[in-house]
């Protein structure tokens, strides 16, 4: 199917534990970004992607790790998750830095 | 780095009603986007609009660069309208979009 899906749509995990959500999109686009969504917060950039193998940290990167080999998938990592990671993460792709974005469905990460 | 103020931060409407919703920001932009994120979570893109005004269906948008502001309007609003709308702006140097904290509308019948 074509579009930006991101997985697993749910995912509960304990503190210290690493995990990691995965994103893929099908129409080619050069950028990839991860938001995360918190009450009072809004959406916050964590990193971003400009092609395969270019990362780039956002507003709030630490304790996270990325990576995209290739140009379709754009993983996110908690190394060792905390609950102050417990978020909606939202996944979103688009031609360029400054064209229309596409989100994901996003995963509810919980951290206990 | 940018900010971006929306307004109201919540706004509660008669079925029928219309409305405006601002975005302030503080810098100029190379984009600028308005989401409208539904009761289940997702964010579905409503306008690409940098500059200038465009038009989809009941809703439209109007972006004056030179004064840093947006506006999104909705008329004749209905309650599949209900949800948080979110105007998204990136600055100049070519960075990611910013996000402001929202507009929560509930459209009652």
């Amino acid at each position: 199917d074509a579009g930006i899906t991101q997985s697993p749509r749910y995912k509960i995990t304990e503190t210290g534990r690493q995990v990691t959500l995965m994103c893929h999109q099908t129409w080619s686009h050069s950028y990839m970004f991860w938001y995360r969504q918190d009450l009072g917060h809004g959406l916050r950039l964590i990193y971003y992607s400009a092609a395969a193998d270019i990362t780039d940290k956002g507003e709030v990167p630490d304790g996270y790790v990325v990576s995209r080999s290739k140009t379709e998938n754009f993983p996110l990592t908690l190394e060792s998750a905390t609950r102050s990671q417990t978020s909606v993460y939202f996944c979103a792709s688009g031609a360029g830095v400054n064209y229309g974005y596409t989100f994901g469905s996003g995963t509810r990460l919980t951290v206990v | 780095g940018i900010q971006v103020e929306q307004s109201p931060p919540d706004l509660i409407l008669q079925e029928g009603a219309n409305s405006t919703l601002r975005c302030n920001f503080s810098d100029s932009v190379n984009n600028l986007q308005w989401f409208h994120q539904n009761p289940w979570g997702q964010l579905i893109n409503l306008f690409y609009i940098p500059s200038g005004t465009k038009q989809n269906g009941r809703l439209s948008a109007t972006t004056v660069a030179t004064e840093r502001y947006s506006l999104l309007y909705i008329s004749s609003s209905q309650t599949t309208d209900s949800g948080v709308y979110f105007c998204a702006v990136g600055g100049s140097g070519n960075t990611p979009l910013v996000f402001g904290k929202g507009t929560r509308l509930s459209v009652i019948a």
